[in-house]
């Protein structure tokens, strides 16, 4: 069974810095691009970051680009979201994603999400 | 970049009816997803490459479309069908992703 597990979610100050993981398993991870997407209270779903396979290609959208940066360990089964200059429209749940990627590529298995809260 | 449009925002059903929810786009895509999201849950893959049900998801649900329409369909309303909808179409390069701004389905 496919499993992901985000952690790391909490109260940071604006300005500061919060780095967020996800412990993926059932599948073989390495075999994955993976990515980051995130849900502001009451409002609908964005992408946030996207991995290669091997972790050598990374995307963003740009309201988050030069901010946070996606990474991942192969070896731990884990993907990561550093993310820094954290603003209070980056305020959202937060949730680890499965990437099929096809020709329209789509995503197939979700966390179950850890919400991150930007206030003073 | 590609706009998602969904129409309704909001409406109800009751049990046994039909139901079809619009999902346009700015620009001709290839195919749509669809998600479910139930209140307090995670977002849940339920229709992909337009047409195609994810595992698991009831054959009430259908998927169809082309160019910049694409529509979810139930055809008979059950009681555990009540969520909000997302519309989600993707390229792969450079990769980009784009939802909807989601259908919330409620029970009349």
């Amino acid at each position: 069974e496919v499993q992901l597990v985000e952690s790391g979610g909490g109260l940071v100050q604006p300005g500061r810095s919060l780095k967020l993981s996800c412990a993926a398993s059932g599948f073989t991870f390495s075999n994955y691009y993976m990515a980051w997407v995130r849900q502001a209270p009451k409002k609908g779903l964005e992408w946030v970051a996207t991995i290669s396979t091997s972790g050598s290609r990374t995307y963003y959208p740009d309201s988050v680009k030069g901010r946070f940066t996606i990474s991942r360990d192969n070896a731990k089964s884990s993907l990561y979201l550093q993310m820094n200059s954290l603003k209070s429209e980056d305020t959202a749940t937060y949730y680890c994603a499965r990437l099929t990627q096809q020709w329209s590529p789509y995503f197939d298995y979700w966390g179950q999400g850890v919400m991150v809260t930007v206030s003073s | 970049e590609i706009v998602l449009t969904q129409s309704p925002t909001t409406m109800a059903a009751s049990p046994g009816e039909k139901v079809t929810l619009t999902c346009r786009a700015s620009s001709s895509v290839s195919y749509m997803h669809w998600y479910q999201q139930r209140s307090g849950t995670s977002p849940k893959l339920w229709i992909y490459e337009t047409s195609k049900l994810a595992s698991g998801v009831p054959n009430r649900f259908s998927g169809s479309g082309s160019g910049t329409s694409y529509s979810l369909t139930i055809n008979s309303m059950e009681t555990e069908d009540a969520a909000t909808y997302y519309c989600q179409q993707g390229s792969s390069y450079p990769p980009k992703y784009t939802f909807g701004a989601g259908t919330k389905l409620e029970l009349k």
